[in-house]
């Protein structure tokens, strides 16, 4: 079956860029959404964006002016970059196949912005 | 403050019907599916119901979904301690040409 695996960055200073990546296995990513959650510790579910096998994006609009998100075929994986990060960007962070049916859920991982 | 609107709280005794209400707006749930997730504790969020009333295979038939007007809701009958987590509603907001999620509410079963 579909399965999705975050990068593990850790922890990120402030002002900095955070990266992460999704490994999907058990199908391609062409062909489909694919996005990015995250919840703050304690906190609810926020949308953060989602991308097409294509290239296509949409992104939450509170997020939009510091996400950009992208997708590599080749190596089955998709991207999100969120720059200019603060203490606020501190959750747990979710990639998903679909969009807004996200069917599929990676485990998550956390990323702490702290100097 | 969540697009979506669910009460933060519900409860019910085993063997009991609980429904968990989600409320939105012409540009979301007016035109579009709802979903709904659950997240057990420590875990991440499962897709519980999809396209309003739908249960992807492996989801008890205890849970359903309905969707009317701008609102929709989740159902969870005959009620089990292993139902309790959290649960999210989403749909995808036209005019802001994202995906909004409600706040949650957290399921406790007495």
């Amino acid at each position: 079956q579909v399965q999705l695996q975050e990068s593990r960055p850790g922890l990120v200073k402030p002002s900095e860029t955070l990266s992460l990546t999704c490994t999907v296995s058990g199908d391609s990513i062409s062909g489909d959404w694919w996005s990015w959650i995250r919840q703050p510790a304690g906190k609810g579910l926020e949308w953060i964006g989602r991308i097409y096998s294509s290239g296509s994006a949409n992104y939450n609009p509170s997020l939009k002016s510091r996400v950009t998100m992208s997708e590599d075929t080749s190596k089955n994986q998709f991207s999100l970059k969120l720059r200019s990060v603060t203490a606020a960007d501190t959750a747990v962070y979710y990639c998903a196949r679909g969009g807004p049916n996200m069917h599929v859920w990676g485990q998550g991982t956390t990323v702490t912005v702290s100097s | 403050q969540s697009v979506l609107t669910q009460p933060p709280s519900a409860s019910g005794t085993p063997g009991q019907r609980v429904t968990i209400s989600c409320s939105g707006s012409t540009s979301n749930i007016g035109p579009n599916y709802v979903y709904w997730f659950q997240q057990l504790p420590g875990t991440a969020p499962k897709l519980l119901i999809h396209t309003d009333n739908q249960r992807p295979s492996g989801v008890p038939d205890r849970f359903s979904g309905s969707r009317s007007g701008t609102s929709a809701s989740l159902a969870i009958s005959g009620l089990r301690s292993e139902d309790e987590a959290d649960y999210y509603c989403a749909a995808w907001d036209g005019s802001l040409s994202a995906v909004v999620f409600g706040g949650g509410t957290k399921l406790t079963v007495l």
